[in-house]
C-alpha cells in the first residue's frame, strides 16, 4: 500500500533561516504529490502540488522519483509560516479517488 | 461559492453510546466526499470516501461506518463508541473527477469517556 512519511513531528527555526520539511513516499508507480497547510484556527488547505511547479508563499517542492521524496523548502522562513504541514500522495494509475496524508510536521518559526 | 459545514464542533460521549457526525456541502454537485481522522502523532487517516450517493469506500476496518443519503450529505456513525474512537474528525469534499484538491471542514473534536 502507498505510504507517506514525514519523519519530523516538529521543526523549529529562527526567522530568516532556511526551512526544509521532509516528505518521503512509498510507491513505485506514477504518484502525484501535494503539500497541505493548517494555520492556527484555520482549515486545512492546499499549499502546492508538484505538477504545478510553482512557488507559493515562497515555498517550493521538487518531486525526486529516485529518492521518492517531495521535500518542502523555503530559503527564508517568516513567523507567519508557523503552521502544521502535511504531505499528501495521490496514486494516479488506480481508481482510488482519495489522498493519502503523512503524519504532519509542525513548523515553528521563532522571532 | 462552495462551502462545507460540519457539526458539532466538539462532542463528549460515553463509551458504548452511538455516534452521528454530519457533513454537508453547498454550491457544488456530485462532489467526492471524505471522512478523515486526525489522531495525535498519526496524522490524517482516511476513513471513508464516497464518489456518489450510496457509494462508500472504507479504508480501514473499524468501529465506524459512513453513509451518503443525499448528494451533498455525508454522515459518520457508530453504534457503540470505544475509547479509541477519540480524535479529531475532518470532513472534506473534492470536485468530481479531481482528487487533487480536498476542501476541508472545520472538524469535530470527539472525546469518548
Amino acid at each position: 500500500a502507498q505510504r507517506v512519511t514525514q519523519p519530523e513531528k516538529l521543526l523549529s527555526v529562527f526567522k530568516g533561516a532556511p526551512v526544509e520539511l521532509k516528505c518521503n513516499y512509498s510507491y513505485s508507480g506514477s504518484p502525484e504529490l501535494f503539500w497541505y497547510v493548517q494555520y492556527s484556527r484555520q482549515r486545512l488547505q492546499l499549499l502546492l502540488r508538484h505538477i504545478s511547479r510553482e512557488s507559493i508563499k515562497g515555498f517550493t517542492a521538487d518531486l525526486n522519483k529516485g529518492e521518492t521524496s517531495f521535500h518542502l523548502k523555503k530559503p527564508f522562513a517568516q513567523e507567519e509560516d508557523s503552521a502544521m504541514y502535511y504531505c499528501a500522495l495521490r496514486i494516479v494509475d488506480t481508481g482510488r479517488r482519495a489522498l493519502t496524508f503523512g503524519s504532519g510536521t509542525r513548523l515553528q518559526v521563532q522571532p | 461559492s462552495q462551502t462545507i459545514h460540519q457539526w458539532p464542533a466538539t462532542l463528549v460521549q460515553p463509551v458504548g453510546s452511538p455516534l452521528s457526525l454530519e457533513c454537508t456541502v453547498e454550491g457544488t454537485s456530485n462532489p467526492n466526499l471524505y471522512w478523515y481522522r486526525q489522531a495525535a502523532g498519526r496524522g490524517l487517516q482516511l476513513l471513508f470516501y464516497s464518489v456518489g450517493i450510496g457509494q462508500i469506500s472504507s479504508e480501514v476496518p473499524q468501529n465506524l461506518s459512513a453513509s451518503r443519503p443525499q448528494d451533498r450529505q455525508f454522515i459518520l456513525s457508530s453504534k457503540k463508541l470505544l475509547l479509541s474512537d477519540s480524535g479529531f474528525y475532518l470532513c472534506a469534499w473534492g470536485r468530481t473527477g479531481d482528487v487533487t484538491e480536498a476542501f476541508f471542514g472545520q472538524g469535530t473534536r470527539l472525546t469518548v469517556v
